[in-house]
């Protein structure tokens, strides 16, 4: 596609539920990145593939968290046993091969309630 | 690890230059950018640098020194439409990219 596309734009769910969010990157694009942003901070780095595989989930916060690209394409981020504390705007970006810059998604502005 | 620091908020006015500067640690480094951010929206590319020098884009300039570990961005003729946050990120060897807290710019008339 054109641009970096993240869906749903806005999730709103219980605490204790699982939630997925959806990125589908820049069509070629390779590197793909997960960040997740609270207000008055910079993105803060989750996990970040290289084709299909996870070349660096060290941001993971924890178990609950799980990132995949199977195809090496979209990616689907997903929170088991969603806590108040995930609430954030979830961003994913991706570049091309070449590295010289990343594009953004509008992200995902999750409220656990 | 990774540790980047950078001014938390800035306030310059119209028509003005104004200097955001960034210094980095990294396990390796391989490129720092620049973002724009604007309240509500994506974080926009602004510049990169890999090589130490300036990099000029129009009204935003980026100058890198690895030796240094630091990086500024240089917004000049500023307008109002420029208020946003500033990011600084830092790319290590293995591809992780890491983004400071953010500069909160401030344009007064």
């Amino acid at each position: 596609g054109a641009g970096v596309s993240q869906t749903p734009s806005n999730k709103v769910t219980e605490k204790g539920k699982y939630v997925e969010l959806r990125c589908d990157p820049i069509s070629g694009h390779t590197a793909l990145y997960w960040y997740r942003q609270s207000l008055g901070q910079g993105p803060e780095f989750l996990i970040y593939f290289q084709g299909t595989g996870a070349a660096d989930d060290s941001g993971l916060p924890n178990d609950r968290f799980f990132a995949v690209r199977p195809e090496g394409s979209v990616s689907t981020l997903k929170i088991q046993r969603t806590e108040r504390g995930d609430s954030a705007v979830y961003l994913c970006a991706s570049s091309s091969k070449t590295g010289e810059g990343y594009t953004f998604g509008s992200g995902t502005r999750l409220t656990v309630v | 690890g990774q540790n980047i620091d950078q001014p938390t908020e800035m306030t310059a006015t119209e028509g003005a230059i104004v200097q955001i500067n960034c210094t980095y640690q990294t396990s390796g480094f391989n490129g720092l950018f620049w973002y724009q951010q604007h309240a509500g929206e994506a974080p926009t590319f602004l510049s990169y640098n890999v090589l130490d020098g300036l990099e000029e884009k129009g009204r935003f300039s980026s100058f890198l020194s690895r030796s240094k570990g630091y990086s500024y961005l240089l917004l000049k003729e500023l307008q109002m439409k420029d208020s946003a946050s500033y990011l600084c990120a830092v790319r290590n060897q293995g591809g992780k990219l890491i983004f400071g807290q953010g500069t909160e710019l401030s344009v007064k008339p």
